[in-house]
C-alpha cells in the first residue's frame, strides 16, 4: 500500500525556520517525483515545490523561491521542505503528494494526510 | 502567470449530472487533471490526462477537454459526491491549479 506520512509541522514566529519531512513506503521511493502543496484556511490548493525522483532536478513557486528549499533522502525515503523566512502568510496545511514517474511534471497520484504549519507571534 | 477557472460553486440534485468546468489559455495544449476534496480529507486524483480514471474511482466520474476549457461530469451524482473539486495542469515548470469547485448535493 503506498504511504506518505508528513511530519514537522508546528507553531513558529515570523521569520522562523521548520524544515518539514514525507516518508514514502510501499513503493520504489526513488522512481517518483514528489511535490509539496499547501493549503491556507478556508482556500484551494496551491502548488509549493517538486524534486524528481532522482532528486537531480527540482523547481519551486515564484512565492516560496529563495526561502523555501526541497530536497530527497534516498536511504531515509524521506523529502523534506526547509522552510526559511517564514510569513504569516505561508499559514497552511502541507501536503506531500506523489507523481507517477520519476520526471514529476504531471499530475499527483497519491497524497499524504498533511501536517500544519501556523505562523505567528 | 499562469491561471485556471473555475466557478465557485455547483449544485445538482442526486442522480443528476453535475459539470464543472475549469479554463485557461491554451488548456487543450496540457493535460488536465481533476482532485475531489470532502471537508477536512486530503484531495484524492479523480481524472489524469484529461479523460482517464484511477482505479477505484467510480464510473460516473468522467473528464473531457477542448479548446481552452476542460470539463469534469458527474453522471448519476450521489450525496458521497459532495466535496470541492479543483482541475490542475502544468505550466512549464510549475504545477497550477484551480481556484476549486464546491459541488453540493442537494
Amino acid at each position: 500500500e503506498v504511504q506518505l506520512v508528513e511530519s514537522g509541522g508546528g507553531l513558529v514566529q515570523p521569520g522562523g525556520s521548520l524544515r518539514l519531512a514525507c516518508v514514502g513506503s510501499g513503493f520504489f521511493f526513488s522512481s517518483y517525483g514528489i511535490s509539496w502543496v499547501r493549503q491556507a484556511p478556508g482556500k484551494g490548493l496551491e502548488w509549493v515545490a517538486v524534486i524528481s525522483g532522482t532528486g537531480g532536478t527540482s523547481y519551486s513557486a515564484d512565492s516560496v523561491r529563495g526561502r523555501f528549499t526541497i530536497s530527497r533522502d534516498k536511504s531515509r525515503r524521506t523529502v523534506y521542505l526547509q522552510m526559511d523566512s517564514l510569513r504569516a502568510g505561508d499559514t497552511a496545511i502541507y501536503f506531500c503528494a506523489r507523481h507517477p514517474s520519476v520526471d514529476a511534471s504531471n499530475y499527483f497520484d497519491f497524497w499524504g494526510q498533511g501536517t500544519q504549519v501556523t505562523v505567528s507571534s | 502567470s499562469y491561471e485556471l477557472t473555475q466557478p465557485p460553486s455547483v449544485s445538482v440534485s442526486p442522480g443528476q449530472t453535475a459539470s464543472i468546468t475549469c479554463s485557461g489559455d491554451e488548456l487543450g495544449n496540457k493535460y488536465v487533471s481533476w482532485y475531489q476534496q470532502k471537508a477536512g480529507q486530503s484531495p484524492v486524483l479523480v481524472i489524469y490526462e484529461d479523460t482517464k480514471r484511477p482505479s477505484g474511482i467510480p464510473e460516473r466520474f468522467s473528464g473531457s477537454s477542448s479548446g481552452n476549457t476542460a470539463t469534469l461530469t458527474l453522471r448519476g451524482t450521489q450525496n458521497m459526491d459532495e466535496a470541492d473539486y479543483f482541475c490542475q495542469a502544468w505550466d512549464r515548470t510549475s504545477a497550477i491549479f484551480g481556484g476549486g469547485t464546491k459541488l453540493t448535493v442537494l
